[in-house]
C-alpha cells in the first residue's frame, strides 16, 4: 500500500541554523500539508500546498518558514533560522484533490530537536 | 472556529473489555470528523471518518464511532480491546470538505492489559 515517507525521522540542529524537513507523498497525490506537534500539545496544522503555491497556511507559518516541491516526488519544510520553540514532531500529509477528497494521509514524522 | 476536546490523556483497559476514547468538538456548521490512531514510530493512520452520511461509521480494525449532534460528539469504541490496540488516538475535526485543514485533540494513549 502506498504510504507517506518522510525523511529524516530525527534531526538535532543548533539554535539560528536552517534545518530542511524531507516528504515523499503519495505518487497520486496532489494537495500536500504540514503539521507539528510540540511535545505535550495538539497537532497543529501548518500549511498546505497546491498546484505549486501554497493553499492556507496557519498564523504558525511565518516568514521563517518556506514549502517548496523541487521536483516530482518530494515536498519540503525549510526553516530558515530555527529557534528553540521550533522543537517538534513535524508531519508530512498528502491527499487526492477535490471536494470529494477530505482524507489526508500522514507520513510517520520528523522529530525535531533544536538545542 | 473549530475545536477538538478528548477527554483522558490516557485510557487504560484490559484485554477483551470495551475501549471507549471521548471526543467533543465545536463548530459553527456540520463538521467532518476523524479519527486517526498512531502506532509507535508510525505515522497518523485513518481509522474512520465522518461525512454527514451514516451517523454510526465503521472503521478498521474493529472500530467505530458514533456522530451525536446533540451532544457535539464523535466517540470511539470497540466492544473487545486488543493488545494490538495499544496507541495513540487523535480527533480530528474539519468544517469543509475537501482539502481542508484539519482541527486535532490532544490524543488519547491507550495502554491494554494482559
Amino acid at each position: 500500500e502506498p504510504e507517506v515517507t518522510q525523511t529524516p525521522s530525527h534531526q538535532v540542529t543548533q539554535m539560528g541554523q536552517e534545518v530542511i524537513l524531507r516528504c515523499v507523498p503519495i505518487s497520486n497525490h496532489l494537495y500536500f500539508y504540514w503539521y507539528r506537534q510540540i511535545l505535550g500539545q495538539k497537532v497543529e496544522f501548518l500549511v498546505s500546498f497546491y498546484n505549486n503555491e501554497i493553499s492556507e497556511k496557519s498564523e504558525i507559518f511565518d516568514d521563517q518558514f518556506s514549502v517548496e516541491r523541487p521536483d516530482g516526488s518530494n515536498f519540503t519544510l525549510k526553516i530558515r533560522s530555527t529557534k528553540l520553540e521550533d522543537s517538534a514532531m513535524y508531519f508530512c500529509a498528502s491527499g487526492l484533490a477535490g471536494d470529494s477528497y477530505e482524507t489526508q494521509y500522514f507520513g510517520p514524522g520528523t522529530r525535531l530537536l533544536v538545542l | 472556529a473549530q475545536s477538538v476536546t478528548q477527554l483522558g490523556s490516557h485510557v487504560s483497559v484490559s484485554e477483551g473489555a470495551l475501549v471507549l476514547l471521548r471526543c467533543n468538538y465545536s463548530s459553527s456548521v456540520p463538521p467532518y470528523l476523524f479519527w486517526y490512531v498512531q502506532y509507535p514510530n508510525q505515522g497518523l493512520q485513518l481509522l474512520l471518518k465522518y461525512t454527514s452520511a451514516a451517523t454510526l461509521v465503521k472503521g478498521i480494525n474493529g472500530f467505530e464511532a458514533e456522530f451525536k449532534k446533540s451532544e457535539t460528539s464523535f466517540h470511539l469504541t470497540k466492544p473487545s480491546a486488543h493488545m494490538s490496540d495499544a496507541a495513540e488516538y487523535f480527533c480530528a475535526v474539519s468544517d469543509r470538505g475537501g482539502n481542508t485543514p484539519l482541527v486535532f485533540g490532544k490524543g488519547t494513549r491507550l495502554s491494554v492489559i494482559a
